[in-house]
């Protein structure tokens, strides 16, 4: 079946460092991805979106990069912060009425 | 700012209890979810309405059901509370019906059935 699925379950960085999290999906015909963070206790936060027709949009700090052609989503964060460590969840709209089908998520831990 | 509430933060019901969960949005939003999230998983969506007194299946509706009398609110109901639907539930909206449309989550209530 169609799912939304990530390479690493979690992932520990260094404060300052950059951090890449992965996501594949596998319905070619989805037109819409969003990340989302999630901090303990807390229910998921946007963090950025990005349509089809694009393969890269940035916003503070982080960037989204899409490969249609390997089916590849990732989340760039770009100086990591103690404040980023989260779980990060991916999520693909492949269908009408804005059904979201969600990745399982990585831990992102970020060391001081 | 989207201002998604849920009525609750943590409940504990007994098995067979009736169970209501409450969400409220604030920004006129057409479309409400509910999803469950549980260790290990994906959040995984249980119903959701586009429009009041509307309603549609998810992927797991099963021993739910939903109630939306107002555009702003959208109920989940257990009608007989089982220990397999211990769970933290998410509710969530969206501005329009259309694909490309940022769902908003609320803060989540983390329900335990024993």
């Amino acid at each position: 079946g169609e799912s939304v699925g990530l390479h690493l379950p979690t992932l520990s960085v260094q404060e300052g460092d950059n951090s890449i999290i992965n996501c594949a999906y596998s319905n070619s015909a989805s037109d819409y991805f969003i990340w989302y963070k999630q901090e303990s206790g807390k229910g998921p936060q946007f963090i950025i979106d990005i349509r089809s027709n694009m393969d890269k949009r940035q916003g503070q700090r982080v960037t989204v990069l899409l490969n249609k052609t390997v089916k590849h989503l990732s989340l760039q964060i770009a100086a990591t912060q103690p404040g980023d460590s989260a779980v990060y969840f991916c999520a693909e709209n492949s269908g009408g009425y804005n059904k979201l089908i969600f990745g399982a998520g990585t831990r992102l831990a970020v060391h001081p | 700012d989207v201002k998604v509430t849920q009525s609750s933060r943590y409940l504990v019901k007994r098995t067979g209890e009736k169970v209501f969960l409450e969400c409220v949005q604030d920004m006129d939003h057409e479309n409400m979810f509910w999803y469950r999230q549980d260790p290990g998983l994906g959040l995984r969506l249980i119903y959701f309405s586009y429009d009041v007194k509307m309603k549609e299946k998810g992927d797991i509706p099963e021993g739910y059901s939903v109630s939306r009398e107002k555009k702003e609110r959208f109920s989940l109901i257990l009608e007989s509370a089982s220990t397999n639907q211990t769970s933290m539930y998410l509710c969530a909206s969206s501005r329009y019906r259309g694909p490309q449309e940022t769902q908003y989550f609320g803060p989540g209530t983390r329900l335990l059935v024993l």
